[in-house]
């Protein structure tokens, strides 16, 4: 089975840098995504990770430690627009990709 | 095109109606998933289509008729849902094999369905 824990909620400030952490169990590993999730709107596709390190793509980057079965989403100079959940979604087996629950965060002034 | 096309975007039905909910994609995408979405909950995975052929299904019941006509098209048909079955039935695709996990899945705006 599948187990993801994320935080529930977290608010940052616009501007600031936010880490958004995920710690999972699951039977096989295919590697990690992040997802982005606007309220009402369908999750669109953010990062992946399969080796550990650090994957740097603009304003994100996303972490992974096989090892610690642990991953973080950072996202640096926020704006308003990044309000939204964020979800953990480690791939189990082929094609078997798990949602986290989410995190919702929000960006104020 | 790199969209995701879901069909109807919102749907009432009563229990002992059938009715089919539509995704479509141009991106030569050869794999094709539903996942159903309850309030404040993460998707959840129903079925994955590889190939047109049916790769998972997550015990799904049987009320949930996944079908894969084309590597275009994915229908979900639906019969005798109960009004816990209310969800969004988000659909979306993706590249096979090292391109699923590069570029992730696209998803559709997904059905809001309502069983009455």
């Amino acid at each position: 089975g599948q187990n993801i824990d994320q935080p529930t909620e977290m608010t940052a400030t616009e501007g600031a840098i936010v880490q958004i952490n995920c710690t999972y169990q699951t039977s096989g590993f295919n590697g990690l995504f992040w997802y982005q999730q606007h309220a009402g709107e369908a999750p669109t596709f953010l990062s992946y990770n399969v080796l550990d390190g650090l994957e740097e793509k603009g304003r994100f980057s996303s972490f992974l430690s096989r090892s610690k079965g642990y991953s973080y989403l950072l996202l640096k100079e926020l704006q308003m627009k990044d309000s939204a959940s964020y979800l953990c979604a480690p791939a189990g087996g082929y094609q078997k990709v798990t949602f986290g629950t989410g995190t919702k965060l929000q960006v104020i002034p | 095109d790199t969209e995701v096309t879901q069909t109807p975007k919102h749907l009432v039905m009563g229990m002992t109606n059938k009715k089919s909910l539509k995704c479509e994609q141009h991106m030569g995408h050869r794999a094709m998933y539903w996942y159903k979405q309850k309030a404040k909950k993460p998707p959840e995975l129903m079925f994955v289509y590889s190939y047109e052929k049916l790769s998972i299904n997550e015990s799904v019941p049987s009320r949930f008729s996944p079908e894969c006509p084309n590597s275009s098209l994915l229908n979900l048909h639906l019969h005798a849902l109960q009004p816990e079955d209310s969800a969004l039935y988000l659909c979306a695709s993706s590249q096979e094999g090292t391109g699923a996990r590069s570029y992730g899945y696209t998803f559709g705006s997904g059905t809001r369905l309502t069983v009455v």
